[in-house]
């Protein structure tokens, strides 16, 4: 059974620092997923990751996957406070199916 | 374009009744699936619908049902409600063939009292 792993749970960071949030799966796939929710509300996708080796990179973030190392990361680069959140990475296995599995998630909250 | 829609927004219902919820997905998906986030937790799958019929299966139990319809939209039925099954329930949308996105909905906060 696929299982995904997040650390660390939760995360308090100051403004301006920098910061990276693991995520790790434990069977064989090409295609990871990192979403961020707020409170209450839904899923927001961030960025897909489909090869080993893919980086993508929107404003403050960068996602990367490792598909050898069964690793993603997701950095954040000189934080700031709209970006506190839940962060999900999210796996689809190799084997045939669809279904998304989740990570526990990391809270991030950005301290002034 | 419309993303995914769900209906209804919060709902609260006693033990030992049934709830439908529903969905639409986004314009161009062809698939749904469902998922149950409880407070505090990563969503879960529950299961996916393709062409009106179950495709995949979570670990829940049968009284967690669904059903396709021809226009796409879907929906949860849970019956005989305990008090675990309170959560967000959510809806993702998707398109077969070589598209990798899941369009989620904004979900139902369903309270079992």
């Amino acid at each position: 059974e696929l299982k995904v792993e997040q650390n660390p749970l939760f995360l308090s960071m100051q403004e301006g620092k920098n910061y990276t949030i693991y995520c790790n799966y434990s069977t064989t796939s090409d295609r990871l997923y990192w979403y961020r929710q707020d409170p209450g509300k839904s899923l927001e996708s961030l960025f897909v990751l489909l090869s080993n080796g893919a980086v993508k990179q929107e404003g403050r973030l960068m996602a990367s996957l490792d598909t050898k190392a069964r690793l993603s990361t997701l950095h954040i680069t000189a934080a700031v406070h709209d970006l506190s959140a839940t962060y999900f990475c999210a796996v689809v296995s190799n084997f045939g199916n669809e279904k998304l599995t989740f990570g526990t998630g990391t809270r991030l909250t950005i301290i002034p | 374009d419309a993303g995914v829609t769900q209906s209804p927004t919060h709902l609260i219902k006693t033990r030992g009744q049934q709830v439908t919820l529903r969905c639409s997905p986004k314009s161009g998906h062809d698939t749904v699936s469902w998922y149950q986030q409880a407070l505090g937790q990563g969503p879960q799958f529950i299961f996916q619908y393709y062409e009106e019929e179950e495709r995949q299966r979570g670990n829940f139990p049968d009284r967690f049902s669904g059903h396709q319809f021809p226009n796409y939209s879907s929906e949860l039925n849970v019956n005989a409600l305990l008090l675990g099954d309170s959560a967000l329930y959510l809806c993702a949308s998707s398109r077969t063939g070589p598209n990798y996105g899941y369009t989620f909905g904004s979900g139902t906060r369903l309270t079992v009292v």
